[in-house]
């Protein structure tokens, strides 16, 4: 079974462009959540997804959106890029079950100059 | 709230000595306990988990944790430390309501010859 897949692996943007990262759950997973890591703020939750409809939301502003597909693969989208946003952006997915372990991605990194 | 201590920000070890990582949560209930580890530039890896039963669950890599419900942790340990083990720590908190997760601040391990 593949694992989730994240795309790009890389970005390089400007300040103050936006930026859409992709996400492809595994298999059969219906629920995707996103993680914002950075060396001094550690693993920062950004939102997740359920059934195409946004189930919990992280402290970060309206800045960072996302989405979820019918076919469970989900985006999400930074708009106003600021310094601050670089970062390895995570996905995760997993079963709907607090007992069940979320499966990461490789990380887009995303730098912006 | 919900929280999860990560007390040790980074620990050197010698390569074939023993190691433990220490993880605390804050949480009502019994939660569902998880830890991860992550190589540099990669996503995170799933070592081991505890739902419920016997409260030392044994991982990949030859690790194993120890459920303490009085002590509120769930420490990794690992009896002999290969240098492939440096690595980032990460313990998680699964939470039933709301499906939510929660993550240490991550403990950093280097193995030196």
């Amino acid at each position: 079974k593949a694992g989730v897949t994240q795309t790009p692996r890389y970005l390089i943007k400007t300040r103050g462009q936006q930026v859409t990262l992709s996400c492809s759950p595994i298999s059969g997973h219906r629920s995707v959540s996103w993680y914002q890591q950075t060396p001094g703020q550690g693993l920062q939750f950004l939102f997740e997804y359920f059934s195409e409809t946004q189930r919990n939301k992280g402290n970060f502003p309206g800045r960072f959106s996302g989405r979820q597909f019918s076919n469970s693969r989900s985006e999400m989208n930074v708009s106003t890029l600021e310094l601050g946003d670089s970062a390895l952006y995570l996905c995760a997915s997993s079963i709907d079950r607090a007992s069940s372990p979320l499966h990461f991605g490789n990380g887009t990194r995303l730098t912006v100059t | 709230a919900q929280s999860v201590t990560q007390p040790d920000i980074h620990i050197t070890v010698s390569e074939g000595a023993s190691l433990e990582l220490r993880c605390n949560y804050s949480y009502g209930a019994t939660p569902y306990l998880f830890w991860y580890v992550q190589s540099p530039g990669q996503g995170l890896q799933l070592l081991l988990k505890y739902f419920s039963g016997d409260t030392l669950v044994q991982g990949i890599k030859g690790f194993e944790a120890e459920f303490k419900r009085s002590q509120s942790s769930f420490n990794l340990r690992k009896p002999s430390v290969h240098w492939s083990d440096a690595a980032e720590y990460f313990c998680a908190v699964g939470v039933r309501a709301g499906n939510q997760f929660y993550f240490g601040t991550g403990t950093s391990l280097t193995v030196i010859p």
